[in-house]
């Protein structure tokens, strides 16, 4: 079983629309993390959140922590063909000291012209 | 910047051979990770390691074995490859609960 559900597994747009990737655990989080990794690549780290409630946004992205800190949220405005990728959310347990990360399995972003 | 470096980008072995996968990083951070990427089942933990000489199995350690000897590096090894071991294979290390991913080691056995 996964411990971070993320959804859609799949989404393709086209350029200029908005969309959402979610992000949910029955489990609580002391931070969550979203990365993207591009095909051949290591995933890069976008954002770390770690309170819940917060939001913070980069750019045309905005990432919020659920109150409870069981979910997220990647919210693109605009989308363009450059935010192609795949789109990972990564969670650490409260007590980890050893940093592991429990990952979803990803969103796979497609951008069309 | 954090830099994880893995040894290779792509590998080709043969079934029952010895596979070293190599990992460096360069900010003297303690703990290291190996995952496997697979479509559709996301990023699985093989093995980590929270100091020299010390190591802890993840969710999928079967078949593999790691090292690390020293604090930057942090090696994993398939002792006798098989094909169900293709994979994508990323090393990470992490500050507090932030991962540092390197960019990867695309092995195929065949």
């Amino acid at each position: 079983t996964q411990l971070l559900e993320q959804s859609p597994q799949f989404l393709s747009i086209q350029e200029g629309e908005n969309l959402t990737v979610y992000c949910n655990s029955s489990s609580v989080f002391s931070s969550l993390q979203w990365y993207r990794q591009e095909p051949g690549e290591g995933p890069v780290l976008l954002v770390t959140v770690v309170t819940g409630g917060e939001v913070k946004k980069l750019k045309r992205l905005t990432f919020q922590f659920g109150d409870a800190r069981k979910d997220s949220s990647l919210h693109i405005t605009a989308a363009q063909p450059g935010d192609t990728g795949l789109y990972l959310c990564a969670g650490a347990r409260r007590g980890s000291t050893l940093g592991r990360l429990y990952f979803g399995r990803g969103t796979q972003l497609t951008v069309w012209p | 910047d954090v830099k994880v470096t893995q040894s290779s980008r792509y590998l080709v072995k043969r079934t029952g051979e010895k596979v070293f996968l190599e990992c460096v990083q360069d900010m003297d951070h303690e703990n290291m990770f190996w995952y496997r990427q697979d479509p559709g089942l996301g990023l699985r933990l093989i093995y980590f390691s929270y100091d020299v000489k010390m190591k802890e199995k993840g969710d999928i350690p079967e078949g593999y074995s790691v090292s690390r000897e020293k604090k930057e590096r942090f090696s994993l090894i398939l002792e006798s490859a098989s094909t169900n071991q293709t994979s994508m294979y990323l090393c990470a290390s992490s500050l507090g609960q932030i991962g540092f991913f390197g960019q990867g080691t695309r092995l195929t056995v065949v």
